[in-house]
Parts: structure tokens; C-alpha cells; sequence
């Protein structure tokens, strides 16, 4: 069955330490993987993708993520976070059968001053 | 363009009442999502189109969910009667093929 595991319903780091938003996921064929970020009230904005070529992929607000295929996993980095960077984050990955997204639950990034 | 628009962006009603929420993709995209997102259950992908085509509705938890895209240009979804564990923020998504979703800024429906 295809999936999507974000292992961690909370990350806390302090402002100016690197990040790392962990996603996991198992899908038939290529995989199509996206970052998302979900501000308070707001709607979901797209941050990356990955579909094909290098493993590291960068995307908006300074966020890249690594694809590993070894270990299944497209993990959401940043060097240097920022406050403003607290938010919820979902990872997602795109069923080849349908050109469905199949969506983590999600993990909330907190940024302390 | 100005993006995924939805309307209302607030909705309080009362159980039994129609619910209709408005959805206008991005000119040119040929795929349009609802999800539903609530604390309980996260995100859920309700319905999607391809082409103003409906093509799985298999997460519209109940007859009295539907939904309709009558150009390509415009969607609702409507709920009928609706009851107070509709109550959740409902987005609406569009994108061309293959490529990343663009979701509209959501409509809050509180059912009382």
C-alpha cells in the first residue's frame, strides 16, 4: 500500500539552529515527492518537489529536502531556521495510478527566539 | 493570476441547513481537489475532477456531500443537510497534470 509516514507530530528548535522535518513513504513505481507549509489560517503553500535528477532539491524560504531511495525518505532541511519558519509542514507523495497526493499527517515546527 | 479563490472564507450555519461552498481554480489548470482538514483526522481528500470531469469521489463521506464543476472555471461543494461533525475547514486545490497543487486560502464551516 502507498504511504506516507511523518514520524514526528512536533519538532521544537531554537531560531538559527538547523532543522530537519522527517518523511518517510512508500509508493509503486517512481516517486513523486512534495513539501508542503501551512501557515496559521491559511491555506497549504507548495515549498519543493522532487521528481527526478539530483537528490537535494531546493525550494522556497531558504527549506530543501533530500531525497534518499535507500532509505525511502525526503527529509525537509533548513540551515539556519527562522521564528517566522514555525508552521505545520506536511509531506506528500504522488500515487502513480491516479495522480492523487497521498498526504502525511503532518508535523508542527516550532521555532523558539 | 490570482490564485485558487474560494468563497465564503466563513460559514456558520445551523444543523439541517444547505451548506454551498465556491471554488475557482487557476485558469488553465485541468485538475481541481476538495479536502476537508479537521484537528480529529487531518486531511482528506474528499473529491477531485480532471477536465470538470468528476474522477473519485471516494472519500465524500456521505450522500449528503456533492459536488459539481460545471466549467472550468468554477466548482461547489455542497453539503445538504449538513450536521455539526461537518464543521472543519474545506479547501479547494487546482494543478495542470502531473505538477504541484495550488490550494485556495480555505472556507471555515462551523455547524451549530
Amino acid at each position: 500500500a502507498q504511504s506516507v509516514a511523518q514520524p514526528e507530530d512536533q519538532v521544537n528548535v531554537a531560531e538559527g539552529n538547523p532543522l530537519t522535518v522527517k518523511c518517510t513513504y512508500s509508493v509503486s513505481g517512481n516517486p513523486y515527492l512534495f513539501w508542503y507549509v501551512q501557515y496559521p489560517n491559511r491555506g497549504l503553500q507548495f515549498l519543493l518537489k522532487y521528481i527526478t535528477g539530483d537528490n537535494l532539491v531546493k525550494g522556497s524560504y531558504g527549506f530543501e529536502a533530500e531525497f534518499n531511495k535507500s532509505q525511502t525518505s525526503f527529509h525537509l532541511k533548513k540551515p539556519s531556521a527562522l521564528v517566522s519558519d514555525s508552521a505545520l509542514y506536511f509531506c506528500a507523495v504522488r500515487d502513480n495510478s491516479n495522480y492523487q497526493l497521498i498526504w502525511g499527517a503532518g508535523t508542527k515546527l516550532i521555532i523558539k527566539p | 493570476d490570482a490564485g485558487v479563490i474560494q468563497s465564503p472564507r466563513h460559514e456558520v450555519t445551523e444543523m439541517g441547513q444547505e451548506v454551498t461552498l465556491r471554488c475557482k481554480p487557476i485558469s488553465g489548470h485541468d485538475y481541481l481537489f476538495w479536502y476537508r482538514q479537521t484537528m480529529m483526522r487531518g486531511l482528506e481528500l474528499l473529491i477531485y475532477f480532471n477536465n470538470n470531469v468528476p474522477i473519485d469521489d471516494s472519500g465524500m463521506p456521505e450522500d449528503r456531500f456533492s459536488a459539481k464543476m460545471p466549467n472550468a472555471s468554477f466548482s461547489t461543494l455542497k453539503i445538504q443537510p449538513s450536521e455539526p461533525r461537518d464543521s472543519a475547514v474545506y479547501f479547494c486545490a487546482s494543478s495542470s497534470a502531473i505538477n504541484e497543487q495550488f490550494f485556495g486560502p480555505g472556507t471555515r464551516l462551523t455547524v451549530l
